[in-house]
């Protein structure tokens, strides 16, 4: 059975860092695309970061510099290093899976964990 | 970056009712068009992907259409259950969601 488990979340102040975590089981992460998707409270949904199966990576552009994406094969899981934080950056933050496809078009979010909740404030 | 502009951002509408969602992207994104459901407190749920194609497990009710910069979401005979928020997202270039649509019992 594919799971996601999101942990790392905590109260943070302004200018500070903290490394999430996403724990897999049920499939191995560096086969999938893995990404990170966030939602502020009552707030919609806002993607973070993807990184490929092949390792390349790429951020929106108002976390590129600040965040970095990465795995750890032994551990099958999947991190979010984010530094330099700033109250916008206050939310749930979901891993997510994407099977890697062929076929035109199927890039999608199959799989996501229950989300770990970032909270930036003085 | 591609911008995703759903409509309406909420509706009423009563069981049994056929209720339709529509997206549109900034530019081309072909068919990289997904759709998800979340309720509250919960992780979004897949339900369309490809524009068109039904995720396993997803009842028939709910129906995608579209390429290019225009698509829908059409649920026919709406249950109890699909009351919820209804979000797109693009996975042409990087990725992108719209604002999402509140579905609201009436």
């Amino acid at each position: 059975e594919v799971q996601l488990v999101e942990s790392g979340g905590d109260l943070v102040q302004p200018g500070g860092s903290l490394r999430l975590s996403c724990a897999a089981s049920g499939f191995i992460v560096s086969d999938y695309y893995m990404s990170w998707v966030r939602q502020a409270p009552t707030r919609g949904l806002e993607w973070v970061s993807i990184l490929y199966s092949d390792g390349y990576t790429y951020y929106r552009d108002s976390v590129k510099g600040r965040f970095t994406i990465s795995r750890d094969h032994s551990k099958n899981s999947l991190y979010l290093q984010m530094d330099y934080l700033r109250d916008e950056d206050t939310a749930l933050y979901y891993c997510a899976r994407t099977p890697v496809n062929t076929k035109a078009g199927e890039d999608y979010f199959d799989y996501w964990g229950p989300g770990t909740l970032v909270t930036v404030s003085s | 970056d591609i911008q995703m502009t759903q409509s309406p951002s909420s509706l009423s509408a009563s069981v049994g009712d056929r209720v339709t969602i529509t997206c549109r992207a900034g530019q081309n994104i072909n068919n990289f068009l997904n759709w998800y459901q979340q309720k509250p407190g919960k992780a979004p749920k897949l339900l369309i992907y490809a524009a068109s194609r039904l995720e396993g497990g997803v009842p028939s009710r709910f129906r995608g259409s579209g390429s290019g910069t225009y698509f829908t979401l059409t649920i026919t005979g709406l249950q109890p259950e699909d009351f919820a928020t209804y979000y797109c997202q693009q996975s042409y270039n990087k990725r992108t969601f719209g604002q999402g649509t509140k579905v609201e019992i009436k």
